[in-house]
């Protein structure tokens, strides 16, 4: 088993632009969670989703999209990079809510 | 509401001495409690959680904690720092009965002195 996989691992944006972080799992997860992670800060929900074709925003959502078409993908859209957005994302996956989360790698985005 | 405090975001021991990481939270119903250990440049991986049963939770590398309900704390401890024990380390709690969306702590870097 791959885990959790995750593309790219770093990219840079001009402000405006767009961009879709990738995140796949093999386990047959069926909960999948977006988190930004920034220095000092922990870990915050973006969105998370509990099954193929059920979404719902985190604790920071705005500015950020999400969609899942299948078990095993969760993308992460983002619309109109701003600089605050720069941060290091992080997909998790799990079986159920209260399980052990198992972590992707990591994206690093900076927004310029 | 469920929030978790971790005292400290940096914490430094020598080789050999005891490791203390607090975490603290707060919750409205029974909580099931994690820490997770984040190494430079990798995702997180969990260290022990709390469920039910017994509060004194044995993880991997050595590392235990203790759920105490009266004092709302899950410190992790572990008798004998290593050199590789060096990294961020994030307490998280879920409610119970809830959405299942999970809380993390800002975090504590671990720094391990020879």
């Amino acid at each position: 088993n791959a885990g959790v996989t995750q593309t790219p691992k770093f990219r840079i944006l001009k402000i405006g632009q767009s961009m879709t972080l990738q995140c796949t799992q093999d386990m047959n997860h069926n909960y999948m969670y977006w988190y930004r992670q920034d220095p000092g800060m922990g870990l915050k929900l973006i969105y998370y989703s509990v099954g193929a074709g059920i979404t719902d925003k985190g604790e920071v959502p705005n500015g950020y999209n999400v969609s899942r078409s299948t078990t095993e993908d969760f993308p992460l859209r983002l619309e109109l990079a701003a600089p605050s957005q720069t941060s290091v994302y992080f997909c998790a996956s799990s079986y159920g809510g209260v399980d052990e989360q198992f972590f992707g790698p990591g994206t690093r985005l900076t927004v310029l | 509401a469920q929030s978790v405090t971790q005292l400290g975001s940096h914490v430094s021991v020598s080789e050999g001495a005891l490791v203390l990481l607090r975490c603290n939270y707060s919750s409205s119903v029974p909580p099931y409690l994690f820490w997770y250990v984040q190494y430079p440049n990798q995702g997180l991986q969990l260290l022990l959680k709390y469920t039910t049963g017994a509060t004194l939770v044995k993880g991997i590398n050595g590392f235990e904690a203790e759920f105490k309900k009266s004092e709302t704390s899950f410190h992790l401890t572990k008798p004998s720092a290593h050199m590789s024990d060096a990294a961020e380390y994030f307490c998280a709690v879920i409610r119970s009965g809830g959405s299942y969306i999970p809380t993390f702590g800002r975090g504590t870097s671990l720094i391990v002195h020879p």
